[in-house]
């Protein structure tokens, strides 16, 4: 039982280039979230799904889109990078309902760097 | 929307003291209030919880208290250890509209052996 793993852990773009984040759940979970992390501001949602082919915009979505074709996984795209999306990026996953609210599971963060 | 508001922004104590970090909310229908540990280069992960039926919470060393009146929320860390070193973020939901939470800026806890 991998819980939420996120592909790549680390990568450094160039201003204007594009990439994809995975994130994969083998938890059966419904629910999706991509959050970013910079120093002093906690950590901020993206966008999350709560369900396969659901999302919907977070706190901070300018910029980044994502996509839930199959339940255990969650894309986060960014079209054309910019310097002020380098950050730490966590996705989470958790079950719908009362009996599991805020027991969201996070991945492992991935590094990225916008030059 | 929600907001929530969390200091002090860094902590440091010895080790052997007690340690207390709160947080503000601004919506009065929030009703669960969990909190994280980020330990350096890590994942966050959950420690402790409290909902909006009960004061206060324990588990060993931790506890949480809530004052739904004030609308605020603290963790306290008692007889602190080196290990207990982390970043701690709150966070605040309406269990009603369970779709997300929203964090707290997060607390740095240093403990000095």
């Amino acid at each position: 039982n991998a819980g939420v793993t996120q592909t790549p852990k680390f990568r450094v773009l160039k201003t204007g280039q594009s990439m994809t984040l995975l994130c994969a759940q083998d938890m059966n979970h419904e629910y999706m979230y991509w959050y970013r992390q910079d120093p002093g501001m906690g950590l901020r949602l993206i966008h999350y799904s709560v369900g396969e082919g659901t999302t919907a915009k977070g706190e901070v979505p300018d910029g980044y889109n994502v996509s839930r074709l199959k339940k255990q996984n969650f894309l986060l795209g960014l079209e054309s990078a910019a310097p002020s999306q380098t950050s730490v990026y966590f996705c989470a996953s958790r079950l719908p309902g009362l009996a599991s609210l805020g027991e969201q599971f996070f991945g492992p963060g991935t590094r990225l760097t916008v030059l | 929307g929600e907001n929530v508001e969390q200091h002090p922004s860094t902590l440091s104590v010895q080790e052997g003291d007690s340690a207390v970090i709160k947080c503000t909310y601004s919506d009065s229908a929030s009703n669960y209030f969990p909190w994280y540990k980020q330990e350096l280069g890590k994942r966050p992960q959950l420690i402790i919880d409290i909902r909006s039926n009960v004061g206060e919470k324990k588990d060993q060393r931790i506890a949480v208290t809530l004052n739904k009146t004030a609308k605020h929320f603290s963790l306290h860390i008692t007889e602190t250890q080196p290990e207990d070193s982390a970043v701690y973020f709150c966070a605040a939901m309406r269990s009603y509209n369970t779709d997300k939470l929203i964090f707290g800026t997060g607390t740095r806890l240093q403990v000095f052996p």
